[in-house]
């Protein structure tokens, strides 16, 4: 079946450091994926997605590029702010309008 | 636009009680709505997929007497856990798609504490 591994948690990073959060996926076909974030206390939001193998997806500094040779979905940010602290989700969706399958979540603390 | 409202955020109930999950899309008709469950450090598990007037839809291992799903109109969902044990404690999120669309909105989610 249709699966998100991420990398375990949590990460600490100090302020203007570059993160990395791997993220691959095991599917059928030709899924949709996405990062998402939860902050505190709140509910997820949507970073960033891609579609289709080799697209990049962006938002927020955020970046992610839908690798399909390696079935991966690494996001990276090449220097992060206190304000990112929080859980980011890996996800796919095998098919329009499908449901997500999540990865188990990256929290991230950073530093001042 | 696009804002799913989630009530209550918390709530604290006594052991064979039952409790009620509300999910409102707010500014837009939701066909389908999800149901998901999130352990602490751990990730978020899909209970059900509800459609708007039809039974919702089970993911494996989910009781459904248990946690029961209605989705009466195109803007609310609810999940009502039946019959609470301290097990059933957990964070409870809810997602609405809009009808043609491809996008999913999360609500901010219902801490469930059973005692």
């Amino acid at each position: 079946g249709n699966s998100v591994t991420q990398m375990e948690g949590p990460v600490t990073l100090s302020e203007e450091a570059f993160l990395t959060i791997n993220c691959t996926y095991t599917a059928t076909g030709y899924p949709s994926l996405f990062w998402y974030v939860q902050y505190p206390g709140e509910g997820l939001q949507l970073l960033l997605k891609a579609t289709k193998a080799d697209d990049k997806g962006s938002n927020k500094g955020f970046e992610a590029t839908y690798r399909k040779e390696t079935t991966s979905f690494h996001l990276e940010k090449g220097s992060v702010q206190v304000s990112d602290s929080a859980v980011y989700f890996c996800a796919l969706r095998s098919n329009q309008g499908g449901k997500l399958i999540f990865g188990q979540g990256t929290e991230l603390s950073v530093k001042p | 636009g696009a804002v799913v409202s989630q009530h209550p955020s918390r709530v604290i109930c006594k052991s064979g009680t039952s409790v009620k999950i509300e999910c409102r899309s707010l500014d837009f008709q939701a066909t389908t709505m999800f149901w998901y469950r999130q352990f602490p450090k751990k990730s978020l598990m899909l209970m059900a997929t509800s459609n708007e007037g039809s039974k919702a839809t089970y993911e494996q291992g989910v009781e459904k007497d248990k946690f029961l799903i209605n989705h009466a109109s195109l803007t609310l969902s609810t999940l009502t856990v039946t019959s609470a044990h301290p097990e059933d404690s957990s964070f409870y999120i809810c997602s609405a798609r809009k009808g043609g669309e491809d996008g999913y909105t999360f609500g901010s989610g219902t801490r469930l504490t059973v005692v």
